[in-house]
């Protein structure tokens, strides 16, 4: 079957950095994605790799090993607004997307 | 601005009673998609329409049934409703299929079933 693991949820501190790591197994692989969702409402895209590496956009890095299955997304200099839940989705083999049920991370000052 | 917008926000039925839940976009992407997410749960893919092809995912309940009669929207039906389908229903566009398109979600619709 395919697989997405996350962990359910994280604290960090204001200010603070903060990884949040995906690992999964699907039927082949052409992407993964990393949303953002904050509470009640729809999720927001953060992220996009397809390739091996760092991937950085402001506050926000993700990175990739495809041998390892392997993802994380960096907060950096973390913000009140960013208390959501974190989505990982790995495109497979079809071009469907395989969602996580994602981190809800809580930020405190 | 270019958007996803569902209505209703907030929709209230009552046990087997058919409801429909409505979705349009001003992006004109060539794909949409149904989704259902309850609390701290994945999204659950239900639909997508490449253009005017419907896909139906596997396990999707024949009780829910989708319509797209242009590429601006996109309707889901609810033939019957029960109690387990209290969810969110989010709607997505995405500018093409397979690849790095990323998909754009709407507001949602909260379902609850009474």
């Amino acid at each position: 079957g395919q697989n997405i693991d996350q962990p359910t949820e994280m604290t960090a501190t204001e200010g603070a950095i903060v990884q949040i790591n995906c690992t999964y197994q699907t039927s082949g692989f052409n992407g993964l994605f990393w949303y953002q969702q904050h509470a009640g409402e729809a999720p927001t895209f953060l992220s996009y790799n397809v390739l091996d590496g760092l991937e950085e956009k402001g506050r926000f890095s993700s990175f990739l090993s495809r041998s390892k299955g392997y993802s994380y997304l960096l907060l950096k200099e973390l913000q009140m607004k960013d208390s959501a839940s974190y989505l990982c989705a790995v495109l497979d083999s079809n071009y469907q997307l395989i969602w996580g049920a994602g981190t809800k991370l809580i930020i405190k000052p | 601005d270019a958007m996803v917008i569902q209505n209703p926000r907030y929709q209230v039925t009552q046990f087997g009673k058919p409801v429909t839940l409505s979705c349009s976009q001003t992006l004109n992407h060539n794909v949409m998609y149904w989704y259902q997410q309850k609390s701290s749960q994945a999204p659950k893919l239900l639909f997508h329409y490449y253009d005017k092809d419907f896909n139906n995912e596997a396990d999707t309940p024949d009780n829910f049934q989708s319509r797209r009669p242009n590429t601006s929207f996109c309707f889901l039906d609810i033939r019957s409703p029960g109690l387990g389908d209290a969810a969110m229903y989010l709607c997505a566009t995405s500018s093409d299929w397979g690849g790095g398109y990323e998909q754009y979600f709407g507001p949602g619709t909260r379902l609850t079933v009474t």
